[in-house]
């Protein structure tokens, strides 16, 4: 019983190198969510997904980008690192849009 | 706009009651949720109120007043495994048609022996 599955876990960048985080759920969850946290600055929205092929902005989307094309799957893109996106991220999904929250074990990324 | 206000830290007792509160304002509410997360490790789901009054699930109880936009959580009989951060969220409404979770900074609980 997976979950919520995100790779990789450790990851060091480079300014300016691109890379994707994966996230998989194994919950038939409709509903997919990208969120990264700061000390000092608590979880914030950066991308979600309402179903498959569907995806919309969240509080802080700029220099991310998103694709939901499996229901199971949520990337999450780079595709130019900056040192300001040092952060730890975590995918996380519903059933719904009202029901609890179900998150995978983080991403550290470190952008040199 | 969205505004979250929860303590930064509290430290408590083994043993003893801890209540940790959480101010919101933020339009188009529809539900708080509590989430406790360890050092290192991902958010998990405790509690959830979308109505005013009391929730009870074991040792955590979470109050909700919509009308004063407050909320709480109750840890009881305090476990040195509580040691934690305890993250208030509330669903409220960015535009469009998806009301997402909204996380205040969180509170860090260190339970003393």
């Amino acid at each position: 019983n997976a979950g919520v599955t995100q790779t990789p876990k450790f990851r060091v960048l480079k300014t300016g190198q691109s890379m994707t985080l994966l996230c998989a759920q194994d919950m038939n969850h409709e509903y997919m969510y990208w969120y990264r946290q700061d000390p000092g600055m608590g979880l914030r929205l950066i991308h979600y997904s309402v179903g498959e092929g569907t995806t919309a902005k969240g509080e802080v989307p700029d220099g991310y980008n998103v694709s939901r094309l499996k229901k199971q799957n949520f990337l999450l893109g780079l595709e130019s690192a900056a040192p300001s996106q040092t952060s730890v991220y975590f995918c996380a999904s519903s059933s719904t849009g009202h029901e609890k929250l179900f998150f995978g074990s983080g991403t550290q990324l470190s952008v040199l | 706009g969205q505004n979250i206000d929860q303590p930064t830290e509290m430290t408590a007792t083994e043993g003893a009651i801890v209540q940790i509160n959480c101010t919101y304002q933020t339009s188009g509410f529809n539900g708080l949720f509590w989430y406790q997360q360890h050092a290192g490790e991902a958010p998990t789901f405790l509690s959830y109120n979308v109505l005013d009054g009391l929730e009870e699930k074991g040792r955590f109880s979470s109050f909700l007043s919509r009308s004063k936009g407050y909320s709480y959580l109750l840890l009881k009989e305090l476990q040195m495994k509580d040691s934690a951060s305890y993250l208030c969220a509330v669903r409220a409404w960015l535009g469009g048609s998806q009301g997402n979770l909204i996380f205040g900074k969180g509170t860090k609980l260190s339970v003393k022996p």
